[in-house]
């Protein structure tokens, strides 16, 4: 079983609201990831997280707060999001570091207005 | 220089042919390369893995991987037309957990 899981999977939100995105998985990975990728781009990594802890942030603005709940959750918390935040947001995991595979959830389709 | 390139395409092949999809990386101490298919509007699939040097079979697919040159590849044998999809390459620095992804290939295989 490769599932990640990814709630809602579309989203539409305003600039003033707060809203969070959910990831699951049960594989027993030890390393999640959020990417953003926007149309006809490559995903690119906001963060990763490796045995519940923050070890990556690719200088993300601080409206996107990742938390980590436990091993098997990862939440993405947003807050005052611009327009040019809307895009398809992809939660991933693997089973640790190094040389393992990451898989990725459906995604979550966002738009802000 | 981008950490992993690849050329954009779109690639065109028709129904039965070899698609070769090509990329190159700029981290010598790279150690592990994943090839994606990614249809629109979908999140991306892993369809191959590869860590050594040489050629990686699975089903029409074969990864290739030089890292002498810092080149991976990916053929398609017998392409299909539900073969038609975005290709990523993906590269993971040596014990690190960040996956840098290239642009991607668009793949079109015409019948």
């Amino acid at each position: 079983d490769t599932e990640v899981t990814q709630t809602p999977k579309h989203l539409v939100m305003g600039m003033t609201n707060k809203k969070s995105l959910k990831c699951e998985q049960h594989m027993g990975h030890r390393a999640m990831y959020w990417y953003k990728q926007k149309a006809k781009k490559p995903p690119e990594l906001m963060f990763v997280y490796s045995y519940e802890k923050l070890s990556i942030n690719e200088s993300v603005p601080s409206r996107f707060s990742p938390e980590c709940p436990n091993s098997s959750l990862l939440n993405l918390h947003l807050h005052a999001l611009q327009p040019e935040d809307s895009a398809l947001y992809l939660c991933a995991s693997s089973q640790g570091a190094g040389s393992s595979e990451a898989f990725f959830g459906q995604g979550t389709r966002l738009t802000v207005v | 220089q981008k950490e992993v390139e690849q050329n954009s395409g779109p690639l065109s092949v028709p129904e039965g042919a070899i698609a070769s999809l090509n990329c190159t990386y700029s981290d010598r101490g790279s150690q592990s390369f994943f090839w994606y298919r990614q249809y629109s509007g979908k999140s991306p699939e892993l369809i191959m893995s590869i860590y050594s040097n040489g050629d990686k079979e699975d089903g029409r697919f074969t990864a290739q991987l030089n890292k002498a040159s810092q080149y991976v590849s990916l053929l398609i044998r017998d392409s299909q037309p539900s073969d038609s999809a975005t290709y990523l390459c993906a590269v993971r620095p040596g014990g690190g957990n960040k996956l840098t992804f290239g642009t991607g290939t668009q793949l079109k295989v015409e019948l």
